[in-house]
């Protein structure tokens, strides 16, 4: 089945390490993208990327980096320099808008991470 | 993308239907109303859009106002697996892929 597979579903993370998470789809999709949730929040963009070696800023990205080498991957990293990366993170993509209207988004059952 | 304002919380016993309601007064005539869910400890999901017309698919129905400042969607019959966080969302009508902002949606809580 066609889908976005994050992975691993748990991290922990000792303080002053980066880690990376990591997003896959095997949708074809052109569109990928990281959010973040925190408890009782909605989610919050961290970057998102359009086509491949091409992304963008999102609202909260300082402390993360991204890369987009392969259509199929969207690997998110969480640097020593995000103070407060305990979070619920999640990865969607998406196709290209058909007309006007913007394409649904697909979700991964994303990655909590967690410090020690 | 425009503001929307959606109730925290909502209740609804299983089997009756559910109207969830969602205000964007702002909203401009190129945006379109966007619906998606989260189920407990898993990533949202799509569950259905809409421009003007009232909008039907096999998870839900979309009422627009027709001046378009307010928009209901209805689940027919609720089942314990409709207990979710719904947010609301308006989408800019483009020619590119965009990002959803996603607002803290309503948490359906469904009574057996």
């Amino acid at each position: 089945d066609g889908g976005i597979t994050q992975s691993p579903k748990y991290l922990f993370r000792k303080e002053g390490q980066n880690v990376t998470l990591s997003c896959e789809q095997n949708l074809n999709h052109d569109a990928m993208y990281w959010y973040r949730q925190d408890p009782g929040q909605g989610l919050r963009l961290i970057y998102y990327s359009q086509i491949v070696n091409d992304f963008q800023k999102g609202d909260i990205a300082e402390g993360y980096s991204v890369s987009r080498e392969k259509k199929e991957s969207f690997p998110l990293t969480v640097t020593s320099a995000q103070k407060n990366p305990t979070a619920f993170y999640l990865c969607a993509s998406s196709a290209l808008p058909q007309g006007l209207s913007n394409q649904p988004q697909h979700f991964g059952d994303g990655t909590r991470l967690s410090i020690l | 993308d425009a503001k929307t304002t959606q109730p925290n919380s909502m209740e609804s016993n299983e089997e009756e239907p559910v109207h969830l309601p969602c205000n964007h007064s702002t909203i401009s005539g190129t945006d379109y109303i966007h619906w998606y869910r989260q189920l407990p400890s898993q990533g949202p999901e799509y569950v259905i859009h809409g421009l003007t017309s009232n909008v039907n698919n096999r998870m839900a129905s979309l009422a627009i106002a027709e001046d378009r400042k307010s928009s209901t969607l209805i689940l027919h019959r609720a089942t314990l697996r409709d207990a979710a966080v719904y947010y609301c969302i308006l989408r800019v009508q483009h020619s590119g892929n965009t990002p959803l902002v996603f607002g803290k949606g309503t948490r359906l809580s469904v009574i057996a």
